[in-house]
């Protein structure tokens, strides 16, 4: 089993829904939790992060934590074309100031105009 | 301020030869890390260099190796090439403070032939 498991899509949806990615995790010493967007033939390009349970929010894209259930996802609220990418969740034990991040398969998002 | 450069972006090899990869990390940045991306796998970290030390590694056998350089940049080395090392190696710097915050290069794409 994968420490951190996402659902991999790949994901439809026309353009202005609301889309939910997910990720379920199982090491219980992961800390942080990451989202990453990676259009093609690009690296990943950090959109959020966080260190606890509950929401944050940053424009039109909503991280969520529950540490309880092991659960993270990203909401994107008025969904574009330009959003069309795949979305990487990661996670990290903090060790000092050094982390490894694990990091889900990946979903890919396609918006329909 | 420049991002992440790697050099080449594309690469092909033969099994049984190796190849040295590059990273330039951001201005400022002392932390460099490496990771493996496979359809099959996603993304898989490898290791990461910190003031020149490997404080981190991944679990990828002894073929791959790295180092870092006073000016931060950073090589990864892989000797005697099999098929499956054909991948997209993606590094990423951080301040080496905090982890969470890292910017990822290009990529570069190896074939193994």
């Amino acid at each position: 089993q994968k420490e951190v498991e996402q659902d991999p899509g790949p994901l439809s949806v026309p353009e202005g829904a609301i889309v939910s990615l997910n990720c379920t995790y199982s090491n219980s010493a992961f800390q942080y939790f990451m989202w990453y967007r990676q259009y093609s033939r690009k690296g990943p390009e950090l959109l959020m992060y966080t260190y606890s349970s509950g929401n944050k929010e940053d424009g039109r894209f909503t991280a969520q934590v529950d540490k309880s259930s092991k659960y993270i996802s990203l909401f994107i609220r008025d969904s574009q074309p330009s959003d069309s990418a795949t979305y990487l969740c990661a996670s990290a034990i903090s060790s000092g100031s050094a982390r490894q991040l694990t990091f889900g398969s990946g979903t890919q998002l396609t918006v329909l105009p | 301020k420049a991002g992440v450069t790697q050099t080449p972006r594309y690469l092909i090899k033969t099994r049984g030869q190796q190849v040295t990869l590059s990273c330039s990390p951001i201005s400022g940045h002392r932390s460099v890390s490496w990771y493996q991306q496979t359809p099959g796998q996603g993304l898989q970290f490898l290791f990461e260099y910190f003031s020149e030390t490997q404080r981190n590694k991944g679990n990828f056998p002894g073929r791959f190796s790295g180092r870092q350089f006073s000016n931060s940049r950073s090589e990864m080395n892989v000797s005697t090439l099999e098929l499956g090392d054909s991948a997209l190696y993606l590094c990423a710097s951080s301040t080496g403070q905090t982890q969470e915050t890292q910017y990822f290069g290009p990529g570069t794409r190896l074939l193994v032939l």
